[in-house]
């Protein structure tokens, strides 16, 4: 199993600002990626961070709305830019080892934009 | 990539089995049938997978269909820390990257 530790667990911002969440894993895994989760709903996939080449994203998600860098293979950040209320949500940070695919995840960051 | 059903609310009473369905008619050979949950202001937490035979672990079993289209997850004496959201998520692969799609789920309550 791996451990995730997830920075900051919760934050009140202004609009207009950036936020960086942190990701930290006790083991080097392959694969993390980011989800988000809107008040009331499911996850919704951001992006898979990749170690040492650009962040693959999904449809709906931008580099300049939420670059990601993933500098090794054990740590990963997101930052949720020029924010606005809609983008008031829960942050997920989750990880994959090799082989068959068992996901592991974070507490989350809980996003308030006011 | 396969998509899945499930029920949106169900509802079981402590110390009895929950038995939460899926239907994923359109899963292809090689996609397995993976479940997970998640508990009220916590991360998903991983409970099981298959992609043919049924499987049990310490936490739950999976009965998958022989044709596939549709599995059961079977927590066999429901608890009140069970109640939770359970999505039954079809593995995609694209390319290399392994990611899991999350529907809506099912949120299981389970009552004293």
């Amino acid at each position: 199993s791996a451990v995730i530790s997830q920075k900051p667990s919760r934050d009140i911002c202004q609009r207009g600002t950036s936020l960086t969440i942190q990701c930290q894993v006790d083991s080097q895994v392959t694969m993390m990626f980011w989800y988000r989760q809107q008040p009331g709903q499911s996850l919704t996939l951001i992006a898979t961070a990749n170690q040492g080449s650009e962040a693959t994203y999904e449809s709906g998600f931008v580099i300049d709305k939420f670059p990601i860098s993933r500098p090794n293979l054990t740590f990963s950040t997101l930052t949720v830019s020029n924010m606005s209320p809609e983008d008031s949500s829960i942050y997920l940070c989750s990880v994959a080892g090799q082989g068959v695919f068992k996901a592991f995840f974070g507490q989350g960051t809980r996003l308030t934009v006011v | 990539d396969a998509k899945t059903t499930q029920p949106t609310s169900m509802d079981c009473a402590e110390g009895r089995a929950a038995n939460l369905p899926c239907n994923h008619s359109t899963i292809s050979g090689n996609e397995y049938v993976y479940w997970y949950r998640q508990i009220h202001s916590q991360g998903p937490q991983y409970i099981i997978h298959g992609l043919k035979n049924n499987e049990t672990n310490e936490m739950a079993s999976l009965i998958i269909t022989e044709d596939r289209k549709s599995s059961t997850l079977i927590l066999p004496h429901a608890t009140l820390r069970d109640t939770a959201v359970y999505y039954c998520i079809v593995r995609l692969s694209q390319g290399g990257s392994e990611k899991l799609v999350f529907g809506k789920g099912t949120k299981l309550t389970v009552n004293p």
